[in-house]
């Protein structure tokens, strides 16, 4: 079945890194990809998405690529700040329902 | 726009008891989704709706798991009997789907903690 598979974290980085998110999809046809981010305590607030091959997809300073040739929809940002600390998730349409990846957390420390 | 609500946001039940969770989606958006979540992992699909209509139900949504959608407008979710395996964050999400096309992006309230002592 369709499924996400996300680099697993922690991932821990200084404030103003660069920031890679690693996802890879498997899934028949080319379904609507998606970025969730979770802060503490919070439900999951809807990122950025993309919709078919080659979309970029972008929003606050992340953006991702949707990349059919090697089923993948990586997560970047050039500049990260404290407050981007959060889990995020990948996710692609499977059905009616999202299927989303076990999570990445990311920790901006100042 | 006030975004999805979700009603409690934290239930603390003893094993054996029913609880019933509800859910507010964004007043023009016709689907309804329920998810359950568990620590370190993603959401995990349990059940629609298209309006008032229930049209999908996951593996996961066992006998004890009711969900209603009457009129249409919010949502229930009702686990009887509860277990101790059913404590997690259980989340509702909306969206506005039109004709064969629309948007899949899918708007999450914050959930309800549900622990099962």
């Amino acid at each position: 079945g369709d499924s996400v598979t996300q680099m697993e974290g922690p991932v821990t980085l200084s404030e103003e890194a660069f920031l890679t998110i690693n996802c890879t999809y498997t899934a028949t046809g080319y379904p609507s990809l998606f970025w969730y981010v979770q802060y503490p305590g919070e439900g999951l607030q809807l990122l950025l998405k993309a919709t078919k091959a080659d979309d970029k997809g972008s929003n606050k300073g992340f953006e991702a690529t949707y990349r059919k040739e090697t089923t993948s929809f990586h997560l970047e940002k050039g500049s990260v700040q404290v407050s981007d600390s959060a889990v995020y998730f990948c996710a692609l349409v499977s059905g009616y329902a999202l299927n989303f990846g076990k999570g990445t957390s990311l920790l901006v420390t100042p | 726009d006030t975004g999805v609500s979700q009603d409690p946001r934290h239930k603390i039940t003893k094993r054996g008891q029913n609880v019933t969770f509800r859910c507010d989606p964004i007043s023009e958006h016709n689907r309804l989704y329920w998810y359950r979540q568990t620590l370190g992992q993603g959401p995990e699909f349990l059940t629609y709706f298209q309006n008032e209509a229930q049209l999908e139900k996951s593996r996961l949504l066992s006998d004890r798991f009711s969900a209603e959608r009457p009129k249409g407008s919010f949502s229930t979710l009702e686990i009887q009997r509860t277990e101790q395996g059913d404590s997690a964050m259980y989340l509702c999400a909306s969206s506005l789907v039109t004709g064969w096309t629309g948007s899949y992006e899918q708007y999450f309230g914050p959930g309800t903690r549900l622990t099962v002592t």
